[in-house]
């Protein structure tokens, strides 16, 4: 079945450096979701990619989707203790209505 | 304000015993969700809805039961099927669309442990 993989599964940073998750499908995805889980909290949703090759901004987090429509990352320019938590990648299942395969998600931890 | 209210917040469920999950929204979204999460795992998802009075199983229904009877309420029945049941159970809503994945709002979640 439809696979969705996140690297690295856990990433240790001190603040000020960058940081970047990657999220790979073993199918093309017609679109890729990006979620943040902070510590004892629910995922909220950040962004939605559509286009092969966008790239979408939000302050110094900066969305990706690959040319292929299989691959996608996540980067933080000059991390802060705030952007702690798990991020989460989501594709659309093949099967189910408006369904997500979410990938395991990459823990990041932020040290002062 | 509009959201999703997951409740309760903590639950202990005994051997043998069945336990019921509250989701409600207000948020008028037609599709449902409940998912899954395990240490260091992803959302795995247990059931959705699409509409009030349908439902379809999700990768790991077994030892689940939900219903829909109303939109605003998505209720997840844990069973006494269910043999690993301790977890960290999240709801979830979004507008209802055929072809296009929309922006999945969640609750805060229900951590689930067995006595």
């Amino acid at each position: 079945g439809q696979q969705v993989m996140q690297i690295p599964q856990y990433q240790h940073v001190q603040e000020g450096e960058d940081f970047t998750t990657y999220c790979n499908s073993s199918t093309t995805l017609s679109n890729i979701q990006w979620y943040k889980q902070r510590p004892g909290g629910h995922p909220v949703f950040l962004i939605q990619l559509v286009k092969s090759g966008e790239v979408k901004k939000q302050k110094r987090l900066t969305f990706q989707f690959g040319e292929a429509k299989k691959n996608s990352s996540l980067h933080i320019t000059a991390t802060q203790t705030t952007d702690v938590g798990t991020y989460f990648c989501a594709g659309p299942k093949n099967s189910g209505y408006s369904t997500l395969t979410f990938g395991k998600g990459t823990m990041l931890l932020v040290s002062p | 304000d509009g959201g999703i209210t997951q409740s309760p917040k903590y639950l202990f469920r005994k051997e043998g015993q069945n336990v019921t999950l509250s989701c409600e929204q207000n948020l008028n979204h037609d599709a449902m969700y409940w998912y899954r999460q395990d240490p260091g795992q992803g959302l795995r998802l247990i059931y959705y809805s699409q509409i009030v009075n349908d439902f379809q199983k999700g990768d790991i229904a077994e030892g689940y039961s939900v219903s829909r009877e109303k939109k605003e309420s998505f209720p997840l029945t844990v069973t006494s099927a269910q043999k690993n049941p301790t977890a960290f159970y999240l709801c979830a809503s979004s507008i209802g669309d055929t072809w296009n994945n929309q922006p999945q709002h969640f609750g805060d979640g229900t951590r689930l442990s067995i006595l």
